[in-house]
């Protein structure tokens, strides 16, 4: 499986506090994307990273990419509880075509 | 605006029976997909096409199918269902960057 994983599976924060979550994959990657659902509704795309890139930043949102460690991080800064999702990172091959999904992570941030 | 629309949004069907969930997009992208989202599995694909008349399987593909005769639609066809195919199935296009999902549509086989 191309599958990747998120860590930690779930996680509850305080309204004001940092989150951070984790995305461990298997291939060689084109770019990795984050992206956020709703409870009921389809995924969105929150931000891109390149695999030549290391950091990047959206608004309240960081994202790393260590392509050594086949790894990657989103960093959600100063929560609110619209924060409540479950974020899921995805790999893109190299052809560009292709996504595949992590198996999420379950953010509530409690007011 | 550009969209990309799932139908039904709902369903419950019998073991047996064939299925077949719609998806239109219009933002005239090449690339669309098939997913299926089980309880600590994420998202799976099941079928993919780059364009009007190529299918691709996925890594979870057996009893599904698809079709691909225009750009804007790939309805997935569950050809003869069975409870396993219980489940939340969401369609999504891209055009190489990042990927639009539809609102999914929950598939009940009893």
């Amino acid at each position: 499986s191309q599958q990747g994983e998120e860590d930690p599976q779930a996680l509850s924060i305080q309204e004001g506090e940092n989150a951070t979550m984790n995305c461990s994959y298997k291939t060689s990657i084109n770019n990795l994307q984050w992206y956020r659902q709703n409870s009921g509704r389809g995924l969105v795309h929150l931000i891109l990273i390149r695999s030549n890139e290391r950091e990047k930043h959206s608004g309240r949102l960081r994202v790393t990419l260590d392509t050594s460690k086949k790894s990657s991080s989103l960093l959600i800064t100063a929560s609110r509880a619209a924060d409540t999702a479950s974020y899921f990172c995805a790999t893109v091959s190299n052809t560009g075509n292709q996504f595949y999904f992590g198996t999420g992570t379950s953010l509530t941030v409690i007011p | 605006d550009a969209e990309i629309t799932q139908s039904p949004r709902h369903k419950i069907t019998e073991t047996g029976r064939q299925v077949t969930l719609a998806c239109h997009q219009t933002w005239n992208h090449n690339n669309m997909f098939w997913y299926r989202q089980d309880l600590g599995h994420g998202l799976r694909l099941i079928h993919y096409s780059y364009g009007v008349h190529d299918t691709n399987k996925g890594e979870v593909s057996d009893g599904y199918s698809v079709s691909r005769s225009n750009t804007e639609d790939l309805p997935l066809t569950l050809e003869s269902a069975a409870s396993s195919q219980t489940s939340v199935y969401f369609c999504a296009s891209s055009q190489g960057q990042q990927a639009f999902f539809g609102q999914g549509t929950r598939l009940t086989v009893v």
